[in-house]
């Protein structure tokens, strides 16, 4: 059964801190991981990694996969209180049908602290 | 434009009603997704629509029927529901879904609050 895992489950911080989440998978005909960042309503996308150790960068984000131990970090630096949000991590994998199917991890609640 | 509309945004439904959640993507994409996500949860995938063809369905209810009109149209008609399928209903869309592509991100719409009374 796929399995995509994600630590901590919640974390509270202080603005300014350095945070990083993690995910890790188990999953059959894996493509690629994502990361997406969830407030009010809609998931909102974040990052895509399909190769092993090259860093993607958005402003204070980041993130890289490492393919052979399969797991994925999201480093978020100087945090703002914007940043209070679930963070979801996601891996596509193609379905037995040859489709590709989207599997969540249960989150990382992450609250930061004026 | 990277927008994925959905219709309404609130929806109380009764368990002997009928109703329809509608989603729209202008963006091209051929693959479109409808998610439950109930609270404090992640969104599961309930149905798979590439390019217009149903191609997976996770073993959903059948009082849950997708449809898909157009390339940028999804429906999800609601038959008979139970309290139980309260939950926000995300639509997502990605420009491809199948096999030996690349990878791409999908684009989640704001979603469906649904009750079910």
């Amino acid at each position: 059964e796929d399995k995509v895992v994600q630590s901590p489950l919640s974390l509270v911080v202080h603005e300014g801190d350095t945070v990083t989440l993690n995910c890790s998978y188990e999953v059959t005909n894996f493509r690629s991981l994502l990361w997406y960042k969830q407030e009010k309503k809609a998931p909102t996308f974040l990052f895509m990694l399909t190769s092993s150790g090259i860093e993607k960068k958005s402003g204070r984000l980041s993130s890289i996969l490492d393919k052979k131990e399969l797991f994925s970090i999201l480093n978020i630096t100087a945090t703002q209180t914007g940043d209070s949000a679930i963070y979801l991590c996601a891996v596509i994998k193609i379905s037995n049908f040859g489709n590709e199917k989207l599997t969540f991890g249960t989150g990382t609640r992450l609250t930061i602290i004026p | 434009d990277t927008e994925v509309t959905q219709t309404p945004k609130h929806l109380v439904m009764g368990m002997t009603n009928k109703k329809s959640l509608k989603c729209e993507q202008h963006m091209g994409h051929r693959a479109m997704y409808w998610y439950k996500q109930k609270a404090k949860k992640p969104p599961e995938l309930m149905f798979v629509y590439s390019y217009e063809k149903l191609s997976i369905n996770e073993s959903v209810p059948s009082r849950f029927s997708p449809e898909c009109p157009n390339s940028s149209l999804l429906n999800l008609h609601l038959h008979a529901l139970q309290p139980e399928d309260s939950a926000l209903y995300l639509c997502a869309s990605s420009q491809e879904g199948v096999a030996g592509g690349f990878p791409y991100e999908q684009y989640f719409g704001p979603g469906t609050r649904l009750t079910v009374t």
